[in-house]
């Protein structure tokens, strides 16, 4: 099993609806989670942190299940600045500080 | 821009040759990391620097990588005896903090072996 598993779309979606993004990571003592967006050819952008209440911010909001290892990101009202891959980041747990990031989900936001 | 730089941007080179990439992270950031991505595929964790300690070295890291960050400040990768599997994009982070704070990114150096 991967370490941290996307869906890597693309997802075509017109603009005004709601998409949303599954992530499953494999290491139990994974400890940090986030959704980062890459424009194309540009470097990973933080968009943001995944707690263990949920969280929100604006038209995205981010969801963990530590039970079943699953992170999700569903974000309302998309725009077509939203277009981008989103990668799902999960720090490596166990003392160990790198970064895991998935391969993305390529989501494209039709007028 | 996010404030970290890296340098050059773009490096071609032939097999066989060895090659440096230089990165300046957010001053006040005692934390930097190295990546690689290749098309279609997440940023791969390489390496950590914790002020001028390097604590943290991923599989990918073979003998022929090799990175400092002397007086923790930038930070250098050099790769020797390139391979044709060496083209990738290489991304430096830096952050101020543990694995739970934002890691802001360079515009990477794009390495091409011939």
């Amino acid at each position: 099993r991967k370490e941290v598993e996307q869906d890597p779309g693309p997802f075509n979606v017109p603009e005004g609806a709601t998409v949303a993004f599954n992530c499953t990571y494999s290491n139990s003592a994974s400890q940090s989670f986030f959704w980062y967006r890459q424009d194309c050819r540009k470097e990973p952008k933080l968009l943001m942190s995944v707690y263990s209440s949920g969280n929100e911010d604006g038209r995205f909001t981010a969801q963990l299940n530590r039970a079943s290892q699953y992170i999700s990101l569903l974000i309302r009202d998309s725009k077509l600045s939203d277009s981008a891959t989103y990668l799902c980041v999960v720090n490596k747990g166990g003392g160990a500080d790198g970064l895991t990031f998935g391969k993305g989900t390529h989501l494209i936001i039709q007028p | 821009d996010t404030g970290v730089s890296q340098n050059p941007r773009h490096k071609i080179t032939k097999r066989g040759q060895n090659v440096t990439f230089r990165c300046d992270p957010i001053s006040e950031h005692n934390r930097l990391y190295w990546y690689r991505q290749t098309l279609g595929q997440g940023p791969e964790f390489l390496t950590y620097f914790q002020n001028e300690a390097q604590l943290e070295k991923s599989r990918l890291l073979s003998d022929r990588f090799s990175a400092e960050r002397p007086k923790g400040s930038f930070s250098t990768l050099e790769i020797q005896r390139t391979e044709q599997g060496d083209s990738a994009m290489y991304l430096c982070a830096s952050t101020r903090g543990t694995a739970e704070y934002e890691q802001y990114f360079g515009p990477g150096t794009r390495l091409t072996v011939t």
